[in-house]
């Protein structure tokens, strides 16, 4: 079957640092797309960061970035100097192969303290 | 471009009663996708659409059905509601399938009573 897991269902961190999410899946198949999403309070799903899996740099944007590492098929989201508005659930997701179907892991709940 | 709108944002039913789940986009995006967001499961794939005709099932499709007569429009109906039914729904599209980028609806809150 094809799953993500998201191992810590909430983070804390103080503001300016830095803070890690974990995540896992399984796959057989050798090309993918992972995907973070963030989902603050008002609900609204916003795309974070996104990595192919044929590409072996890791992924950036801004404040944001990502380890990926195929053969142990991990896929954690580092941020840097974390505001108070990165206080939000994180979910880490991937479309396996060809298919269309974007699968999600459970969350990380992240709240950011001053 | 308005996005990827949703209505309503709230419904409440009773159960029994059916109902349709509006959403629509502006973008000419082929893909489309409906998901339901339950406390602690994340968001599960219901069904999605590569194109104006074509609709297939995702994880939960028991109780909703789906249609996709144009680009613009896929509207996702509950039959006969149930409790088990009462979630969060967004809808989302995408200008490719696999690894294009998911924009996201703001979501129905529906209450199955």
């Amino acid at each position: 079957a094809q799953t993500v897991t998201q191992s810590q269902p909430e983070m804390s961190v103080q503001e300016a640092e830095t803070v890690t999410l974990s995540c896992t899946y399984d796959t057989s198949e050798n090309n993918y797309y992972l995907f973070w999403y963030k989902q603050p309070p008002s609900r609204q799903m916003i795309l974070v960061i996104r990595q192919e899996a044929y590409k072996q740099q890791n992924a950036t944007e801004n404040r944001f970035s990502v380890n990926f590492q195929k053969a142990a098929k991990s896929f954690s989201l580092k941020i840097s100097d974390s505001q108070l508005g990165d206080t939000a659930m994180y979910f880490c997701a991937f479309t396996p192969g060809n298919t269309d179907k974007l699968i999600f892991g459970t969350g990380t709940r992240l709240q950011v303290f001053p | 471009n308005a996005g990827v709108t949703q209505t309503p944002k709230f419904q409440v039913l009773k159960t029994g009663q059916s109902m349709t789940l509006q959403c629509a986009q502006d973008m000419n995006h082929e893909y489309m996708s409906w998901y339901r967001q339950d406390p602690g499961m994340g968001l599960r794939l219901i069904h999605y659409s590569v194109g104006a005709g074509i609709t297939d099932q995702g994880e939960v499709p028991n109780g909703y059905n789906v249609s996709r007569s144009t680009t613009e429009d896929f509207p996702l109906r509950l039959l006969s509601a149930a409790p088990s039914q009462t979630s969060v729904y967004f809808c989302a599209s995408s200008y490719s399938t696999s690894g294009g980028e998911r924009l996201f609806g703001p979501g129905t809150r529906l209450t199955v009573l």
